[in-house]
Formats: C-alpha cells, structure tokens, sequence
C-alpha cells in the first residue's frame, strides 16, 4: 500500500489565485481530514469527512473547500490564496473506530 | 476553548538517557490520547496511544503514562538515540467521531 498520498509537494502561489492540493489514500479508509501546520506550531484541523459525500468543517475552515466523491480523494481548494495561507499541509485518514490517524508527507505552499 | 497542550517547548538530552515528554489537557471528556513523532520535512508519525481507561501503556522503548486525575500525560523514551531527535505532539479525542486535538509539540534533540 502506498498509504496516504499529497500532490503536489511544493507551491509557489501569488495572491488571489486557486488551487487544489491533492489526497488519496488506499487503505478504504472512512475518515480523512486536512489539518495545516505553521511553523514552531501544531497541527490544526481544516476539514474533515467522515465517508463519501459527507464533509464538515474543522478548526480554520475559512477560504478552503473541500468533496468527497470517492473514499479514496479528498482534494482540499484554496479559492483565492492569500499570505495568511502559507503553511504546510497534511492529510491524514483513518479507518472506522481507528482514531490513529495516518499522515501524508505534506504539501509546502507559499503564497506570495 | 479546551485544547491539549505542552509545557516544553524543547527537550536536550544525551544519548542513552531517557526522555520523558509532558502534555496536559483540559477536557475531561476525551477517551483516546497519541503520541506522535514528526521528523523533519515528514507527516506525523504514530508512536504509542492509550485510551482512558488505562494509566500505562508500553512499547518498544516508549512508555505512555496518563494521569486523568491532573490530567497529564507523558511520554517516556528509554536510552535515547540519535534518531528519536524530532518534534513530538500529544493528541487527544476530545469528542465522537475521528478527529484529533493536537498540542503544540515539543522538539526533542539527542545529543551524542
């Protein structure tokens, strides 16, 4: 299994543009969600979905979308990047009555 | 709002000592607790949890203390090595459902 897996590893954006970070896990997993990381902090949650078709806000949920189509994908959209947004970005899922979460290896965006 | 959080920052040690991390919480509601371990450039990794209803748990090397009357938590590493050097996190459930609160972290640095 490849686990969790984040698209791109790297971005360079300038204010007021979109973009979709990628997630896909291959583990059938229930429950994904998107946590985003500044530096010297923790992890703060996003988004989360709980199954396909079902999402719910997390913690800092303001200027990012997300779906769940599949149980596989959970793209998170940022709609108009702003500086505040730069961060570093983690998926994680995890199974039902599986409260460990697995983590991908993070997406790095730079908003200029 | 209640949040899990770390009295220090970060943590010297020498190699071969043991470390022992510290993590308080404050809602008493929460059932499940994990340590993780975040190296450089990398996601969360999963090192030890316990749910509430024990006061140990062991591993390889690490051993996970909760205190639910003070409500501490603590995470010990016996003989220290150089590749435990990382930023550890205490998570918790604080509520039904998946989703983690995670504490601030604290960066572990082993000294040779």
């Amino acid at each position: 299994n490849a686990g969790v897996t984040q698209t791109p590893k790297f971005q360079v954006l300038k204010t007021g543009q979109s973009m979709t970070l990628q997630c896909a896990q291959d583990m059938n997993h229930e429950y994904m969600s998107w946590y985003r990381q500044d530096p010297g902090m923790g992890l703060r949650l996003i988004h989360y979905s709980v199954g396909a078709g079902i999402t719910d806000q997390g913690e800092v949920p303001n200027g990012y979308n997300v779906s769940r189509s599949t149980t596989e994908d959970f793209p998170l959209r940022l709609l108009s990047a702003a500086p505040s947004q730069t961060s570093v970005y983690f998926c994680a899922s995890s199974g039902i009555g599986g409260f460990n979460q697995y983590f991908g290896p993070g997406t790095r965006l730079l908003v200029l | 709002g209640e949040s899990v959080g770390l009295h220090l920052p970060t943590l010297s040690v020498q190699e071969g000592d043991n470390s022992i991390i510290n993590c308080a919480y404050s809602n008493s509601a929460s059932d499940y607790f994990i340590w993780y371990k975040q190296e450089s450039g990398k996601g969360p990794q999963f090192i030890i949890d316990i749910r509430s209803n024990m006061d140990k748990r062991q591993g390889q090397r690490v051993t996970v203390l909760l205190n639910k009357t003070v409500k501490h938590l603590s995470l010990q590493i016996a003989a220290t090595q150089p590749g435990d050097s990382a930023v550890y996190f205490c998570a918790e459930n604080p509520r039904a459902g998946n989703m983690l609160t995670f504490g601030g972290g604290t960066r572990l640095m082993v000294k040779p």
